[in-house]
């Protein structure tokens, strides 16, 4: 099984910050990487697919790069909205793994 | 407009199995490049992946949990089964059924869940 971490696992953040979560996979992965947003009480919701092709109707504030084992989500400019738990999945190989998660809230 | 629902039951003994059904409207799961899946989350934790069937019916489970699961199709319904037998008090979670899709980028073709249903709280107690 693939493994992945994410850090931080908790970051406090204000307004308007850049804010980048990194995602590591426990083996090469190439860019077979998604991110989710998901808020208290609600359904993850799709960011990001294949490591840095943004989803549709996301704002162009979210981005992603990396490959390989290591990958990164960055916020350009934190809005309230944004202050969610963020999850990366690989879906690289049956398992389709997520980890465990970053918390952004209100500094 | 793609919309997925869970239903099922709220409240399962331990050893009971659990069936979850996926009603889902605005796609096909016969049409090339779709797969419905199913992700839980106990209360204040992480997403797991369980199970997943793809449109030519090739259907891939979590290696831990799949001698429990079964997941199936009923295309003329418009639903996708999930069932889980010897359900235990640590399976209390919400459970998630999801629009797989096969998207491009470069050379590739990528697979990522899209669209989510709203989920459904499943309690396992006594």
């Amino acid at each position: 099984d693939i493994q992945m971490t994410q850090s931080p696992s908790s970051l406090s953040a204000s307004v308007g910050d850049r804010v980048t979560i990194t995602c590591r996979a426990s083996q090469s992965i190439s860019s077979y990487l998604n991110w989710y947003q998901q808020k208290p009480g609600k359904a993850p919701k799709l960011l990001i697919y294949a490591a840095s092709s943004l989803q549709s109707g996301v704002p162009s504030r979210f981005s992603g790069s990396g490959s390989g084992t290591d990958f990164t989500l960055t916020i350009s400019s934190l809005q309230p909205e944004d202050f969610a738990t963020y999850y990366c999945q690989q879906s690289y190989s049956t398992g389709f793994t997520f980890g465990p998660g970053t918390k952004v809230d209100i500094k | 407009q793609i919309t997925l629902k869970e239903s099922g039951p709220t409240l399962v003994k331990p050893t009971q199995t659990l069936t979850l059904t996926c009603t889902f409207s605005g796609f096909s799961l016969s049409t090339s490049g779709v797969g419905v899946g199913w992700i839980r989350q106990p209360p204040g934790k992480a997403l797991e992946w369980l199970a997943l069937i793809y449109w030519d019916d090739d259907k891939r489970y979590s290696p831990s949990l799949k001698s429990r699961l079964t997941i199936t199709k009923d295309t003329s319904k418009n639903q996708v089964v999930l069932t889980m037998t010897n359900m235990d008090p640590v399976d209390t979670a919400t459970y998630y059924c999801a629009h797989f899709l096969r998207g491009y980028s470069g050379y590739e073709d990528h697979w990522y869940f899209d669209l989510w249903g709203r989920g459904t709280l499943v309690t396992v107690s006594s």
